[in-house]
Order: structure tokens, then sequence, then C-alpha cells
């Protein structure tokens, strides 16, 4: 496996608190992203990152933010969680854009 | 963003048996990728296509990318137990990011 670890594996938590998950990889592999996958709609893009304190929205990203002060490390934060972003949440790298995906196993976030 | 369509969206077949699942785009694929993900983990490449016709062999696995690089298929061979799982598509459509597919849920019974 590539190494990248997400953190926690699963977690449940109320509306309106604050969440932060983290993504670890071992790779220095460039790219970085967030995707969230539910039922029906397959996986799709929240955030990604392209270097160091370089990110970008995608399709999704409303609700949530994202931070990369380390290669190695890129956090997705949901400000104030809503019971829509229930999900299971991955990350990925990439070592160049055309370059195949590297997931982690996922994180399991339920908001109550 | 562009849209993905694969189909079917289930599909639960005999052990032994063939079986064809399809990705389909209304737009050109600069290249595409064919995933498999099990239950608690994250998606793992089984194979990028980029040139339009191409077909590639992952032992009773065979991808084909369509001439017009706008559709894909994938067909297994004698489909065994451990080909259950969820099959993403996902191309990329120019310098856009990869985009996938809704995927489809195979079992295969024993």
């Amino acid at each position: 496996d590539a190494g990248i670890t997400q953190s926690p594996r699963h977690k449940v938590t109320e509306t309106g608190t604050p969440v932060t998950l983290r993504c670890h990889q071992t790779e220095n592999h460039r790219y970085m992203y967030w995707y969230r996958q539910d039922p029906g709609h397959g996986l799709r893009l929240i955030h990604y990152s392209y270097g160091v304190k370089d990110t970008d929205k995608g399709e999704v990203s409303d609700g949530y933010s994202v931070s990369r002060s380390k290669t190695e490390d890129f956090l997705l934060t949901l400000e104030s969680a809503t019971s829509s972003q229930t999900s299971v949440y991955f990350c990925a790298i990439q070592m160049e854009f055309y370059s195949p995906l590297h997931f982690g196993n996922g994180t399991r976030l339920t908001v109550t | 963003t562009q849209l993905l369509e694969q189909s079917p969206q289930f599909l639960s077949i005999q052990e032994g048996e063939n079986l064809t699942v399809y990705c389909n785009s209304s737009s050109v694929f600069s290249s595409l990728q064919w995933y498999r993900q099990e239950p608690g983990e994250g998606p793992v490449l089984l194979v990028t296509v980029v040139t339009g016709g191409e077909v590639k062999k992952l032992k009773r696995l065979t991808f084909q990318f369509g001439d017009a690089r706008k559709d894909s298929s994938l067909h297994i061979t004698a489909a065994q137990p451990g080909d259950t799982g969820l099959y993403l598509c996902a191309g990329n459509f120019g310098n856009e990011k990869l985009t996938f597919g809704t995927g489809t849920r195979l079992t295969i019974i024993p």
C-alpha cells in the first residue's frame, strides 16, 4: 500500500461542532485530495492541494476548509458540522497530475 | 462538471459466469482509469487507458477504451468471488481533475 493514513477511521459528532480529519502521507507526492463518498453519488471532490499552502476548491466545497502546511499532511475541517456532511471521507495522493490516485482507507463520519 | 455514467449500477451473477460493465460520457476523455473498491477500504487502481481503441488485459479482466475515447468497458471472464466489489471508472477531461462515475456494485455468488 502507498503510505497514506487517515485519522480518525470513525467519528461521531453532534451538529454544530467543528471536526478535523487528517490525511498523512509518506510518499512525498505533490497532489493531495479530499473526496466524500455517498450512495448514488460516487466519489465527489471536496478540495485538493497541489503543494504546500496551495489548495483549491472541488465540486462540493461548501462547508469545508482545508490546510496543507507540510507536504505530508492535508487537513479537512468542517467548521460547523451538519447532518448532510455524514459521509465516508477519502484522502488520495497523486505523484503527478495524470498519475493514478492512491487512496487511504477512509474516515466514516456521522453527524447526529 | 463532466458526467460519467456507469452501468449497470448493480450486478449479481454466479461464479464462473462472464460479465461486462460500462462507463460512458458525452465528452472525450484524455485518459480513463478503472478502480476496484472493497468494503472498508479505498479504491485501488486496476488500469489506465489512454489511446482510443486500446485493450488491456489483467488476468481475467479485459479493459477496452472506445475508439472515440468517450466510453470504456470492463469484461470479466469466469468471475470469482474475489471479484466482488465496487468498480469505479474515472476520467480526465482535458486538463481537468479526475471525475468519478457512480460505480457498478458487483456481487459474485459462489
